[in-house]
């Protein structure tokens, strides 16, 4: 079955600076990959997704890159804020197994 | 969001006990799934259900049983509940299988002592 790995699994960075997360993924037939964003206590929201016929997608002050030869993708926010303090999950579906496999999570804390 | 809703939020039962969470959603979609919550485990998928009366094994489905007789339901029940079984459960649903989003309902604390 499918195997995501993310990384890193804190990460601390000043209000203002960009935050980069990473993960890979294990089934090159997956082929759908979103990632969740949960604040403490509330449950999963999807952020942002991508396909794989797509290298890269951009909303606002977030954006996904996938590299299908390398089988990474990573989550870029720019300009980080307060609000952004959460735990982002990243996913991988399509592979052959019916729902998503997601990654272990990353804590992301933003230093005022 | 109203449109999916698991129930009870909290449970503390006892082991060896059974237990049934709930969840309901109103958007007929017609797959959803089971995740437990784990320090460290990120989110594993226990049951998964594409359309009413088909169901499927996920990572993690030992010791838990599901049913789907209607579409807008997706019960899990622990048969005989161990401590292990402690965590947070989501209940998510799509309307396109895995490859389109999931909406996950608010969450229920087991605690199994």
């Amino acid at each position: 079955g499918e195997n995501v790995e993310q990384h890193p699994s804190t990460l601390s960075v000043q209000e203002g600076d960009s935050a980069v997360i990473k993960c890979t993924y294990s089934d090159s037939a997956s082929n759908y990959f979103p990632w969740y964003k949960q604040e403490l206590g509330k449950r999963p929201q999807l952020i942002i997704d991508i396909r794989s016929n797509v290298g890269e997608k951009k909303d606002q002050r977030i954006a996904v890159t996938l590299n299908k030869t390398a089988k990474h993708f990573s989550l870029h926010i720019t300009e980080t804020q307060p609000e952004d303090s959460a735990v982002y999950f990243c996913a991988a579906a399509g592979g052959g197994a019916d729902g998503l496999t997601f990654g272990k999570g990353t804590h992301l804390i933003i230093q005022p | 969001d109203a449109g999916i809703t698991q129930s009870p939020r909290y449970k503390i039962t006892e082991t060896g006990r059974q237990v049934t969470l709930m969840c309901h959603q109103t958007w007929s979609h017609s797959y959803m799934f089971w995740y437990r919550q784990d320090l460290g485990h990120g989110l594993r998928l226990i049951y998964y259900s594409a359309a009413a009366d088909i169901t499927d094994k996920g990572e993690v489905p030992d010791g838990y049983v599901v049913s789907r007789s209607k579409t807008e339901n997706f019960p899990l029940t622990l048969e005989s509940a161990t401590r292990s079984q402690t965590s947070v459960y989501f209940c998510a649903s799509s309307d396109a299988g895995e490859n389109t989003e999931a909406f996950f309902g608010q969450g229920t604390r087991l605690t199994v002592v």
